[in-house]
């Protein structure tokens, strides 16, 4: 079946750059998503990525596919402690169910 | 435009109790997931269902778990004879359809189930 990995935690320094990875297995997804996870809270949609473009920039954020080697990457310039959450990636099965990454904590030191 | 609601946001029983947790998606969304996430774990699928209809419970426990979207009101999980390997957050999302952007799922703020 379907799975999809990433990394569990991420530490990274007020206004370095984060950058989260992701790995998936079923390459047959239209749109690959980010979703954003604050302690206690619900998933926030964060950017998504059609599956046919390399790159898509969207502010702070940029996002990199790479569909040969089914890999998934959220850069996150200037982190803030605001960013600090845990981030999922979020890939679509061909039955519209989302299969999602186990999430990597991002802690962002002052 | 109010989002996707859940409720109870948090919910305390004890084992052998029934939870049910309450679903209303966005307005103009007729298709609804249920997915549960486990202390320091990610998301798993359980449950899609449309108006009336189970799409896909491949991720729904064989016994115990049942799920509901009737014609009128909220998308019902259930959850019968709860034992302490229930304790976890339920979320639910919407959405418009599926295929391209139509999949984009909007996620409620979850219920806390905790079992005593």
């Amino acid at each position: 079946g379907e799975d999809v990995e990433q990394s569990l935690f991420l530490s990274v320094r007020e206004g370095d750059s984060s950058v989260i990875n992701c790995t998936y297995t079923d390459s047959s997804s239209t749109y690959l998503y980010w979703y954003k996870q604050e302690p206690g809270a619900g998933l926030q949609l964060l950017t998504y990525i059609f599956s046919n473009m390399d790159m898509k920039q969207d502010q702070r954020l940029t996002v990199l596919l790479n569909k040969k080697d089914k890999h998934l990457s959220l850069r996150i310039a200037d982190t803030q402690t605001g960013d600090s959450a845990i981030y999922f990636c979020a890939v679509p099965s061909n039955t519209g169910k989302l299969i999602f990454g186990q999430g990597t904590t991002l802690q962002v030191k002052p | 435009n109010a989002g996707v609601m859940q409720n109870p946001r948090h919910l305390v029983r004890r084992r052998g109790q029934e939870a049910r947790l309450r679903c209303s998606p966005m307005k103009g969304h007729s298709h609804v997931y249920w997915y549960r996430q486990l202390p320091e774990e990610g998301l798993k699928f359980m449950v899609y269902l449309q108006k009336e209809n189970i799409i896909d419970e491949s991720g729904m426990p064989k016994e115990r778990f049942s799920a509901e979207f009737p014609k009128e009101g909220p998308s019902i999980l259930r959850i019968q004879q709860v034992v302490r390997g229930d304790s976890a957050a339920y979320f639910c999302a919407s959405s418009q359809g599926t295929g391209g952007t139509y999949n984009e799922q909007f996620f409620g703020p979850g219920t806390r189930l905790t079992v005593l």
